[in-house]
Parts: C-alpha cells; structure tokens; sequence
C-alpha cells in the first residue's frame, strides 16, 4: 500500500515570493507522483506529474517539483506567487502498475498582497 | 465538451433516507471514481470502476453502493444516511492506467449534509 504526508496543512505566503509545499510518500513498489490544485468551490486539476526520466518536473502555471528518489519525497515549488495562487494543493501517489491515487491530506496556501 | 458533471450540487439529507449522487462524463474514459473529501483528511476512494459492468471497493465503501451501466454513468447511491456521511463528494474519470492513468478529470463536487 502507499501513503503520502503532506507536511504543512497551511502556508501563508506574501505576493511574489517563493512558495515550497513538502510531500513524503511510502511504497513498497515503483510509484508515480502528481500535485492536484483545488481553487475554492471547484474540483482538482491536475498541476504536473512525475512518471519516470528527469527527477525536476515542470507543470502549468509556473510550479516545478522534484523527484528524490532516496528521500521519498517530491516538494512542489513556485518562485514567485501571485494572489490567484491561493488554493489547496494535493500531492497524490499511485503505483506505477494501478490506477489508483492515493492523496495526501492537503495544503492550504494563502497568498496576501 | 462538458467533461464530468455532477449533481446535485447540494443536499440536505435526514438521517436514514436515502439518495442518489449522479455523475456522467463524455470524454468516453473507463476508469470512474468516487472520492470523499472530508476536512484535513485529504481524498478517500469510496468505489471505483473499470468500465461499464465493472466495479470495485475503494478504502472507505461501508454505507454506499454504486452502478456502471453505460460507460458514461456512475452513480453513487447511499441507501440509509447517517451523520459520518456528511462530507463533499468528488467524481473524476480517467483514460486508464499507467503513463495516462494518474490524470484524473473531476467533477464540481456534491456537498452533502446528513441531519
């Protein structure tokens, strides 16, 4: 089975400055990792994915996360924020062989002018 | 191209009375999900299906049923509401597995609350 903890529940962050949600997963099996965007009242998007190849995965609006294979980790990442930002993230695992997400319990992000 | 369209948006059930949570895409996938999503817990897999005639228990299916009769189709029933079902309920699609499975395509959300 897989799990994934997502280690902050709630980042405020000011307007043009970087942002770094953190995600840990567990498996005992080769696995896929995706970042989900929820803006309010909405259902999630899909931000990027990381399947295989390059470890730095570059997704829509501007947020890039990493693959660390030794650290069960995969941090997403924002340079610069802007208001419309303001969302909860989801990272999410599955195993490479399934079709089944598992999501982490989220992150809140608040970006303030 | 609507995607995937759930309704009602909102409910307000008794306890003990049952319903129907509908969901349809047609971006012709096979795959369909329900989730829960219940505050600081993240997505729970309630039921999931394959395609049509085919279905399967997520990790919290205790108090639901579903049905895939069409491949568009994916009801969720709840046949006796109770408090613990309170929650906001996402259906999503996907193409399959693998390299395209982890893209899931959801739906608004139902907010359900069990009174």
């Amino acid at each position: 089975a897989q799990s994934v903890t997502q280690l902050d529940s709630q980042v405020p962050v000011f307007e043009e400055a970087p942002v770094e949600l953190r995600c840990n997963y567990s498996s005992s099996v080769s696995v896929y990792l995706f970042w989900y965007v929820q803006y309010p009242n909405q259902g999630l998007q899909l931000l990027l994915k990381y399947l295989s190849g390059s470890t730095l995965v570059k997704g829509i609006n501007g947020f890039e996360a990493e693959f660390n294979k030794s650290q069960t980790s995969f941090h997403l990442r924002k340079p610069s924020v802007h208001i419309s930002d303001t969302a909860e993230y989801f990272c999410a695992v599955s195993p490479s062989n399934d079709y089944k997400l598992s999501f982490g319990a989220g992150t809140t992000v608040t970006v303030r002018a | 191209n609507a995607g995937v369209t759930q309704t009602p948006k909102f409910r307000i059930l008794k306890i003990g009375q049952s319903m129907t949570l509908q969901c349809a895409q047609d971006m012709n996938h096979n795959y369909m999900y329900w989730y829960r999503q219940d505050p600081g817990m993240g997505l729970k897999l309630i039921y999931y299906s394959v395609g049509a005639g085919i279905t399967d228990k997520g990790e919290v299916p205790n108090g639901y049923n579903v049905s895939r009769s069409t491949t568009e189709d994916f009801p969720l029933r709840l046949e006796l509401a109770a408090p613990s079902q309170t929650s906001v309920y996402f259906c999503a699609s996907s193409y399959g597995t693998g390299v395209v499975g982890g893209k899931l395509f959801f739906g608004s959300g139902t907010q359900l609350s069990v009174l």
